[in-house]
């Protein structure tokens, strides 16, 4: 079974700190991993894309893909409060089914 | 432009009831999902349709729920019967499907509660 693990946390960082949420996954051969945040009570809201190896940056956030290991993570600088969610990680498997898999989603608080 | 719309936005029912929620993705998505979503956990795919064909049902319990999208647009998930551990939050997403990834569009989704 194709896997994403993410720790659920809470992570709770301070204002205006960085927050880095880690996510790996089991399928070697997947291509694409989208980041969606979900506040309490709503609807998952994607918020970053990663095909390629490397970093991607959007405003205060960036996404890292290392597909060697298998890991893609989250970081958000300049943390402010209304960032206080639950984020989750997806990933696209190979195979060419386009049917993203989603971890459990980590915590995030970030306290004033 | 319009979002993805559900209906019901809360659900409560009692065991061995049915219930059906309804679905209507952003205009021109081809593609549509249904989740399932138990508080604590991440979304799981239920059952994936391209326009009005079935891609992927493999998740579905099949002897308990059933899923439709009549026309290529609107869908629709039924339950019946109900069991306890069917509660949860029920969300259905659209895509377009752009390049080699789904960047999926998320309804309000429907909370259901089965006592």
């Amino acid at each position: 079974q194709k896997e994403v693990e993410q720790n659920s946390g809470p992570l709770s960082v301070p204002e205006g700190a960085i927050a880095s949420l880690n996510c790996t996954y089991s399928d070697r051969g997947s291509q694409s991993f989208f980041w969606y945040r979900q506040y309490s009570g709503k609807s998952p809201e994607l918020i970053m894309f990663i095909y390629s190896n490397g970093d991607k940056e959007d405003g205060r956030f960036t996404a890292q893909l290392n597909k060697a290991s298998q890991y893609v993570s989250l970081l958000i600088r300049d943390s402010q409060p209304s960032d206080s969610a639950t984020y989750l990680c997806a990933v696209n498997p190979s195979g060419g089914s386009y049917i993203p898999t989603f971890g459990r989603g980590t915590s995030l608080i970030v306290h004033p | 432009e319009a979002g993805v719309a559900q209906s019901p936005r809360y659900k409560i029912i009692e065991k061995r009831q049915s219930v059906a929620f309804w679905c209507n993705p952003i205009s021109g998505h081809a593609t549509l999902y249904w989740y399932q979503q138990i508080l604590g956990q991440g979304p799981k795919l239920l059952i994936q349709f391209q326009n009005n064909g079935v891609v992927d049902d493999s998740q579905l319990p099949k002897d308990r729920f059933s899923a439709e999208r009549l026309k290529g647009v609107d869908s629709t998930l039924k339950i019946q019967p109900a069991k306890l551990e069917d509660s949860a939050v029920y969300l259905c997403a659209s895509s377009s499907r752009q390049g080699s990834g789904e960047k999926l569009f998320f309804g309000s989704g429907t909370q259901l509660s089965v006592l």
